[in-house]
């Protein structure tokens, strides 16, 4: 156990509907990573937080948005929502500014129907 | 952005034998370099790492080592047994913290 929580575990719905995936760092860590993995496929980095401030931005789609609240858990959100957006979600966290271990979260599996 | 390669995509060894993996990286300002393991259903987990100052690492059976000059660092892991069957993942991170995967090695240890 990583400590990093995900909710929910799975979440299927159908295109064009917008979901909201939370993740809550280990105890002490301030920064948050969310990842995407689709089938067979690697991990794409989307987006960092670090202290509820953006620190890092990859290949988010302009649909996806995140944010990180003042008790450092964070959420997703995925919008306008594609059969293509059907993947695993992780999050992952870690201590911070000069801390870069990840621990990672058991993930959210998403299906768009 | 970076460029991360790895390979083998695939690896099977005999169980008692050893594997190693190739991450190379394009960044020269990478300077943490980590492996993941996912096993089937699960998040990465971290197994090992290394800073930039540092050559080579060792735990038990597993370790990196790191060559800057060529941006390429690799694990290996000795003695395998069929519980080290999983995709590994390295992840070279640069100084602004952005996170290149690796396109991941699917590692079978054959009992």
């Amino acid at each position: 156990d990583s400590g990093v929580t995900q909710t929910p575990k799975h979440l299927i719905t159908a295109t064009g509907q917008r979901v909201t995936l939370r993740c809550s760092p280990r105890s002490g860590d301030l920064s948050v990573y969310w990842y995407q993995q689709s089938l067979d496929q690697g991990l794409q980095f989307l987006i960092q937080y670090y202290n509820g401030e953006e620190r890092a931005k990859g290949n988010i789609l302009e649909r996806f948005s995140a944010q990180q609240f003042p008790d450092l858990h964070s959420e997703l959100n995925l919008s306008s929502l594609e059969l293509g957006d059907s993947a695993l979600y992780f999050c992952a966290s870690s201590g911070g500014d000069g801390t870069y271990e990840q621990y990672f979260g058991p993930g959210t599996r998403l299906t768009v129907t | 952005g970076e460029n991360v390669e790895q390979h083998p995509s695939t690896l099977s060894v005999q169980e008692g034998d050893s594997a190693v993996i190739k991450c190379t990286y394009s960044d020269s300002a990478s300077n943490y370099f980590p492996w993941y393991k996912q096993e089937l259903g699960k998040g990465p987990q971290l197994i090992i790492d290394i800073r930039s100052n540092v050559g080579e690492k060792k735990d038990q059976r597993i370790a990196v080592t790191l060559n800057k000059t060529a941006k390429h660092f690799s694990l290996h892991i000795t003695e395998t047994q069929p519980e080290d069957s999983a995709v590994y993942f390295c992840a070279p991170m640069g100084g602004y913290q952005k996170v290149t995967f690796g396109t991941g090695t699917k590692l079978q240890v054959i009992p």
